[in-house]
């Protein structure tokens, strides 16, 4: 149980394009989505926290007109990436809580490189 | 807010010594601990968690302890394998606030 999955799994994107990144949960209902974002060779940096039907929170310093967060159902979350720049290349996960409210589970995280 | 400081950030170890990351967290407040394994490219996952109503819990050859006055806690790996190699995350936060504080990660290397 307590599967999530992520799509697509890499991307390339020319500059100043969009890209669409989406966290479902297989078999569970998703109270709470996050979005982290994560560089070679460091930690997961949360980027925002997303509850179903509700805005996003996002952490100081992130864009939320560049990182749109969209949590439609309780089993989906969309990230898109707004006029992507080569510096917003990097490694995208996301993470969903069920009922139990605590323990987070991941997606297998989308790679994204802009040209 | 939490701040979480995890140590060492490199770690080798001989296959089939004991392996020890520290974690240690700012926020008295705070009180579920989960531990991450994430291998290269891949995604983190659970490998042990545990709540500040106990000080030790122990999944076969991990366990994990907690010392709620010190606040900090550790990551014990028994035995180590060569499929240990990974890097390890701690992280904190408070029950029913959802929002994880990470460390900043142990590369763990087994030499076989």
């Amino acid at each position: 149980g307590a599967v999530v999955s992520q799509h697509p799994s890499w991307v390339i994107c020319k500059s100043g394009t969009s890209v669409k990144i989406e966290c479902r949960s297989l078999d569970f209902q998703a109270t709470t989505m996050f979005w982290y974002r994560q560089f070679p060779k460091q930690s997961l940096m949360l980027m925002a926290t997303s509850n179903e039907g509700s805005k996003a929170t996002y952490e100081q310093g992130v864009e939320k007109d560049k990182f749109l967060i969209n949590h439609a159902s309780l089993t989906l979350s969309t990230l898109t990436v707004t006029s992507a720049h080569p510096e917003d290349s990097s490694f995208y996960i996301c993470s969903a809580t069920g009922p139990w409210q605590e323990t987070q589970y991941f997606g297998p995280g989308t790679r994204l490189l802009v040209l | 807010g939490e701040n979480v400081e995890q140590h060492p950030s490199t770690l080798s170890v001989q296959e089939g010594d004991s392996a020890v990351i520290k974690c240690t967290y700012s926020d008295s407040a705070s009180n579920y601990f989960p531990w991450y394994k994430q291998e290269l490219g891949k995604r983190p996952q659970l490998i042990i968690d545990i709540r500040s109503n106990v000080g030790e819990k122990k999944d076969q050859r991990i366990a994990v302890t907690l010392n709620k006055t010190a606040k900090h806690f550790s990551l014990h790996i028994t035995e180590t394998q060569p499929e240990d190699s990974a890097v390890y995350f701690c992280a904190a936060t408070l029950f029913g606030n959802e929002k994880l504080t990470f460390g900043t990660g142990t590369r763990l290397t087994i030499i076989p």
